[in-house]
């Protein structure tokens, strides 16, 4: 079965501080990989899209990086502000003969404190 | 923002009605899609369009029903509104197709709340 398991599920920081979110996937033929931001209320924004010869994107002050071989990314957040909170969701893109498909993680809720 | 509308923001509704939820683009994308995002799960597929009348059914289209009329409208319809139906419904808009090169811009939803 073709999954994204995003870790951890929640997790709070101070202002300032790095962190890293994980997900590994199970997805096969893979295509390519997305990170997106959601705030609460809102809908998903794109941060990052990686194809499987990529190993790192950057945007801003948001870093992923893309290992094909073990099926895991991480997305690192530097120097995390207030805005920074929000649920940050993993999509994977399965390759298929009949079109592509998106599998999307749960994702990881975030919360950035002062 | 992309301009991506959605119509309207919330709604609570008796079981078994008819509902449409509307979303409206100002990009001229040729794909749009309507999907539903519930708590322990990832956003699902419930159907997409890739032209005007040219609809196709995602993972979780049963019940629900699509419209296409024009470029910059796509309507979603729970034909007889069930509890399992409550959610939040996100339109989405791209360039390409699904899982192409562009990325989705997603309209900030519809909760929708059977009663």
């Amino acid at each position: 079965k073709n999954q994204v398991e995003q870790s951890p599920q929640s997790l709070i920081i101070l202002e300032g501080k790095n962190c890293t979110l994980q997900c590994n996937y199970t997805v096969s033929p893979f295509s390519n990989l997305r990170w997106y931001k959601q705030d609460t209320g809102r809908g998903p924004v794109s941060l990052t899209i990686m194809t499987f010869s990529e190993n790192t994107k950057s945007n801003g002050r948001y870093t992923a990086t893309l290992d094909a071989d073990t099926k895991q990314s991480s997305l690192h957040i530097t120097a995390s502000q207030l805005s920074d909170s929000a649920s940050y969701i993993c999509v994977v893109t399965l390759l298929t003969g009949g079109g592509n498909k998106l599998t999307f993680g749960t994702g990881t809720q975030l919360k950035v404190e002062l | 923002d992309a301009g991506i509308t959605q119509s309207p923001r919330h709604k609570v509704t008796e079981t078994g009605t008819p509902v449409t939820l509307r979303c409206h683009q100002t990009e001229n994308h040729r794909y749009m899609y309507w999907y539903r995002q519930d708590p322990g799960h990832g956003l699902r597929l419930i159907h997409y369009s890739y032209g005007v009348k040219d609809t196709d059914k995602g993972e979780v289209s049963d019940g629900y029903s699509v419209s296409r009329s024009k470029t910059e409208d796509f309507l979603l319809t729970l034909e007889s509104a069930t509890s399992s139906q409550t959610s939040v419904y996100f339109c989405a808009i791209s360039e390409s197709g699904q899982g192409g090169g562009s990325p989705l811009h997603f309209g900030n939803g519809t909760r929708l709340t059977v009663t």
